[in-house]
């Protein structure tokens, strides 16, 4: 079945320094989403990225898409304590239904 | 935003019992739930697609028989954890699936029933 791997585990910053996530799969995806779920809470929905080459910003955070629609990446710049998470990939196929979860970055930030 | 519950938030239950948990979309109608299971330090697991009106998707390796969920309206799913044992000992969660303008689709969490099997 289909499978996304995402890289680091985990990730140990000092605040200010910025942070990247990788997320690849063997296949073509139709879709990736990318989550936040903070400490003993539930998964929070960031966005989506639909088209190949795809580049979004939120505020702080940088979303890509791959142009070969195979990878993303998520880029935190100058991280912040509020940062802390675990951030999720999760390829969806058409209709963005059955999504499937990467494993997972924990991001930890010190002040 | 939209909005969904879960409920129980956390149950404590003897090895043997069934327990049901809900999922709620509050202010929005949902075709499509989702079910998944998350072990601590780990993934999220998707363990069932539910759509309304229709048998449930379950992925390989889910008993469907131990995991019953029923999808009756357009904002409730319930999994029923039959006759459950330590090992289903677990964090559930289920998700809603909205499909937004632009023909993007969403899925809002629900924020999780922490299930503690003795």
């Amino acid at each position: 079945g289909q499978q996304v791997m995402q890289i680091p585990q985990y990730q140990h910053v000092q605040e200010g320094e910025d942070f990247t996530t990788y997320c690849n799969s063997s296949t073509t995806l139709s879709n990736i989403q990318w989550y936040k779920q903070r400490p003993g809470g539930h998964p929070v929905f960031l966005i989506q990225l639909v088209k190949s080459g795809e580049v979004k910003k939120q505020k702080r955070l940088t979303f890509q898409f791959g142009e070969a629609k195979k990878n993303s990446s998520l880029h935190i710049t100058a991280t912040q304590t509020t940062d802390v998470g675990t951030y999720f990939c999760a390829a969806g196929n058409t209709g963005g239904f059955k999504t499937i979860f990467g494993a997972g970055t924990r991001l930890f930030v010190k002040a | 935003g939209a909005v969904v519950s879960q409920h129980p938030s956390w149950v404590i239950c003897k090895s043997g019992t069934s327990v049901k948990i809900e999922c709620r979309s509050l202010d929005f109608q949902a075709t499509t739930m989702f079910w998944y299971r998350q072990f601590p330090k780990q993934s999220l697991m998707l363990m069932a697609t539910s759509n309304e009106g229709s048998k449930a998707t379950y992925e390989q390796g889910v008993e469907k028989d131990k995991f019953l969920i029923n999808h009756a309206s357009l904002t409730l799913s319930t999994l029923t954890v039959t006759s459950a044992h330590p090992e289903d000992s677990s964090f559930y969660i289920c998700s809603a699936s909205a499909l937004l303008a632009g023909g993007l689709n969403e899925q809002f969490f629900g924020p999780g029933t922490r299930l503690t099997v003795l």
